[in-house]
């Protein structure tokens, strides 16, 4: 049973340019969370992905937008990125549900530098 | 707004000893609350959560952790450390209802000697 996958698991870019994160959710999952961990911290809650649509965001800019595919797979976009951007970011994937139990498992995650 | 207490940045025990990662949180309602851990440069693995019923939850590789909702508390535990046991252990939390987003706390660094 494949778990969460995340591409690529390293990248560098400059500051202003944009990046594009990928996820592919653990066999039978179907919603998908995006944390940013930054050095030395716990994750933060970005966005949650369902149905094709976001139905959830953490407190961050509109530079960090997202996508999800009818395969249940997703993308993370940031634009006009900033120093502070440089974090591991990680995806999670859970069950759905209004009352769900369900845990997030999470990806390898994918550690983005800026310079 | 919910939030998540690690009081200890690292902990330090001899292998074979019990240890024990303390998590404290606040959140409105009942909450479901999660312990993760994280080996260098990976992601998180998941250890245990508790949903409802007996505060002594089971979970994996040895683990366990008590629910105290007087204490608002879910520490962790262990009855014998191994040097394998050393990584960073993240506790997690979320209302049971609505939100579904986890609330992390800042870490808790386990050092394992032999």
């Amino acid at each position: 049973d494949a778990g969460v996958t995340q591409s690529p698991t390293h990248l560098i870019k400059t500051r202003g340019q944009q990046v594009t994160l990928r996820c592919s959710p653990k066999s039978g999952h179907d919603t998908v969370s995006w944390y940013q961990q930054a050095l030395g911290q716990g994750p933060q809650f970005i966005f949650q992905y369902y149905e094709e649509e976001e139905r959830q965001r953490g407190n961050f800019p509109d530079r960090f937008s997202g996508h999800q595919f009818p395969n249940y797979s997703s993308e993370l976009n940031v634009n006009a990125l900033l120093l502070g951007d440089s974090a591991l970011y990680l995806c999670a994937s859970s069950l759905p549900g209004p009352l769900s139990t369900d845990t997030q498992y999470f990806g390898p995650g994918t550690r983005l530098t800026v310079l | 707004a919910q939030s998540v207490a690690q009081p200890e940045d690292q902990v330090n025990v001899a292998e074979g000893n019990p240890l024990t990662v303390k998590c404290t949180y606040s959140v409105s309602g009942n909450p479901y609350l999660f312990w993760y851990v994280q080996y260098p440069n990976r992601g998180l693995q998941f250890l245990l959560k508790y949903i409802t019923g007996d505060n002594l939850v089971k979970g994996s590789y040895g683990f366990e952790a008590e629910f105290n909702k007087s204490q608002t508390s879910f520490h962790l535990k262990k009855p014998s450390a191994l040097v394998s046991d050393s990584a960073l252990y993240f506790c997690a939390v979320r209302p049971n209802t609505g939100r579904r987003a986890l609330t992390f706390g800042s870490g808790t660094r386990l050092q394992v000697q032999p």
